[in-house]
């Protein structure tokens, strides 16, 4: 079992819906980050909090925004979705002790469908 | 730019030890050297990392060459629960500070 808690497992959306992915993880790590994998493909990362405040924005388009309410929970609320953004959305955590060099730990993800 | 290069596919026997090679010729001095590996239908989970000096600890063993532009992931007996796709992924400073980019990674087939 991993220590970051990624709510839904599954998120089917239509292109007009308005949907939230959550992340959660009580270890007391004070960076979190938001991945996307496509199918067959390596993790590309999309943005990237320290205490909690956005620190790397990857280009990602405006239709993904993200949300870091306090260290333990990260969201990534979606609107306007395109089935191009069908992917396993991916949250990870790490103490941010020796700052981003510290070992990152993964959720198993969110498997989204956009229809 | 992972600026990392890795096999695409290795094939291992259940208890023999596995190699698996990284190149990073570009690499510069305060860039790590990080592992993680990633299980069907799972995240990706740390294996280890280093920076100048071979490391050690419960999963692996990460050697790293003397100039700093390659290095190996050791499991030291492979198990069927290792099959997996391994990442080799460089940080370090610059514009790529902050930044854990994956690479194509190596899918490790272990045999019973």
């Amino acid at each position: 079992d991993t220590e970051v808690t990624q709510t839904p497992k599954h998120l089917v959306m239509g292109m007009t819906n308005k949907k939230s992915l959550k992340c959660e993880q009580h270890m007391g790590h004070r960076a979190m980050y938001w991945y996307k994998q496509k199918a067959k493909k390596p993790p590309e990362l999309m943005f990237v909090y320290s205490y909690e405040k956005l620190s790397i924005n990857e280009s990602v388009p405006s239709r993904f925004s993200p949300e870091c309410p306090n260290s333990s929970l990260l969201n990534l609320h979606l609107h306007a979705l395109q089935p191009e953004d069908s992917a396993l959305y991916l949250c990870a955590s790490s103490p941010f002790d020796r700052g981003f060099f510290s070992p990152l730990h993964f959720g198993n993800g969110t498997r989204l469908t956009v229809t | 730019d992972a600026k990392t290069t890795q096999p695409n596919s290795m094939e291992s026997n259940e208890e023999e030890p596995v190699h698996l090679p990284c190149n990073h010729s570009t690499i510069s001095g305060t860039d790590y050297i990080h592992w993680y590996r990633q299980l069907p239908s799972q995240g990706p989970e740390y294996v280890i990392h280093g920076l100048t000096s071979n490391v050690n600890n419960r999963m692996a063993s990460l050697a790293i060459a003397e100039d700093r532009k390659s290095s190996t992931l050791i499991l030291h007996r492979a198990t069927l629960r290792d099959a997996a796709v391994y990442y080799c992924i460089r940080t370090g400073g610059g514009t790529s500070y902050g930044k854990l980019t994956f690479g194509q990674g190596t899918i490790l087939t272990v045999h019973p």
